[in-house]
C-alpha cells in the first residue's frame, strides 16, 4: 500500500524557535497534500491544503504567516511552525492524495504517522 | 458541509461483531461516505467507502441505508488491534478532496 512518512516523529523546542516538519509520499506522486493538527482527546483539524507548485490554501482561522507550507515537488511538502509557542504544542499529521487517482471522490487519502511537537 | 453524528464511544468483546453507526441526515446525492480509523498515537488509515450500495473489503463492511441518511460500519470479528477512533466522513464535489473529521467513535475491545 501507499506510504507517507513524516520527519521528525517527535520534536521538542524552545519558545520562539521555528520547527520544520517534512511529509513525503514514498511510493506515489501526490498532487495534493493536507496538513492537520490534533490536540489531546480531540479530533483532527484541517489546517491547510497544499498543491504542488502553488500556494497553500489555509482554513479559516489558521495563520498562514505562522504555519508556512511549501510543496516543492510531487513527493514532498513541508510545514514550518514559525516562532513556536507552548500553545502550538500538538500532534501534526499530513496526508496525501495519489496523483493518479486525484480528482474524484473515491480516492483514498494516505496519512503520515504524525509529528508530536512540544514547545517549552 | 454535510455533518455526521456518531456515538462518542462503544465497547465490544474480542471476536464478536461490532456495528458502528453514523447518521448523516443532510447528505447530498453526490456525497460519498468514507470511514477512516485512527489507532492511538498514529495517523488515520482508510477503512472503506461507499455511495449507495453496501460494500465489503478485507477490513470491514459498510451498510448504507436506503435513504442514505445513515450508515453502519461492520467489523465482523473485533480484535484487540481494532481498538481505535472510527470516523465517518462525507466527501462532496465542492470540498476539493478535503476530509473534514468529526468527533468519531472511540471503540474499545475487551479480551
Amino acid at each position: 500500500g501507499a506510504v507517507v512518512s513524516q520527519h521528525p516523529s517527535r520534536v521538542i523546542c524552545k519558545s520562539g524557535t521555528s520547527v520544520k516538519i517534512e511529509c513525503r509520499s514514498l511510493d506515489f506522486q501526490a498532487t495534493t497534500m493536507f496538513w492537520y493538527r490534533q490536540f489531546p482527546k480531540q479530533s483532527l483539524m484541517l489546517m491547510a491544503t497544499s498543491n504542488e507548485g502553488s500556494k497553500a490554501t489555509y482554513e479559516q482561522g489558521v495563520e498562514k504567516d505562522k504555519f508556512l507550507i511549501n510543496h516543492a515537488s510531487l513527493t514532498l511538502s513541508t510545514l514550518t511552525v514559525t516562532s513556536a509557542h507552548p500553545e502550538d504544542s500538538s500532534f501534526y499529521i499530513c496526508s496525501a492524495r495519489d496523483k493518479g487517482l486525484a480528482g474524484g471522490l473515491t480516492d483514498t487519502q494516505y496519512f503520515g504517522p504524525g509529528t508530536r511537537l512540544t514547545v517549552l | 458541509d454535510a455533518k455526521t453524528t456518531q456515538p462518542n464511544s462503544m465497547e465490544s468483546n474480542e471476536e464478536e461483531p461490532v456495528h458502528l453507526p453514523c447518521n448523516h441526515s443532510t447528505i447530498s446525492g453526490t456525497d460519498y461516505i468514507h470511514w477512516y480509523r485512527q489507532l492511538p498515537s498514529q495517523g488515520p488509515e482508510y477503512v472503506i467507502h461507499g455511495l449507495t450500495s453496501n460494500v465489503n473489503n478485507r477490513m470491514a463492511s459498510l451498510a448504507i441505508a436506503e435513504d442514505r441518511k445513515s450508515s453502519t460500519l461492520i467489523l465482523h470479528r473485533a480484535t484487540l488491534r481494532d481498538a481505535a477512533v472510527y470516523y465517518c466522513i462525507l466527501r462532496g464535489y465542492n470540498q476539493g478532496g478535503k476530509l473534514i473529521f468529526g468527533q468519531g467513535t472511540e471503540l474499545s475491545v475487551k479480551p
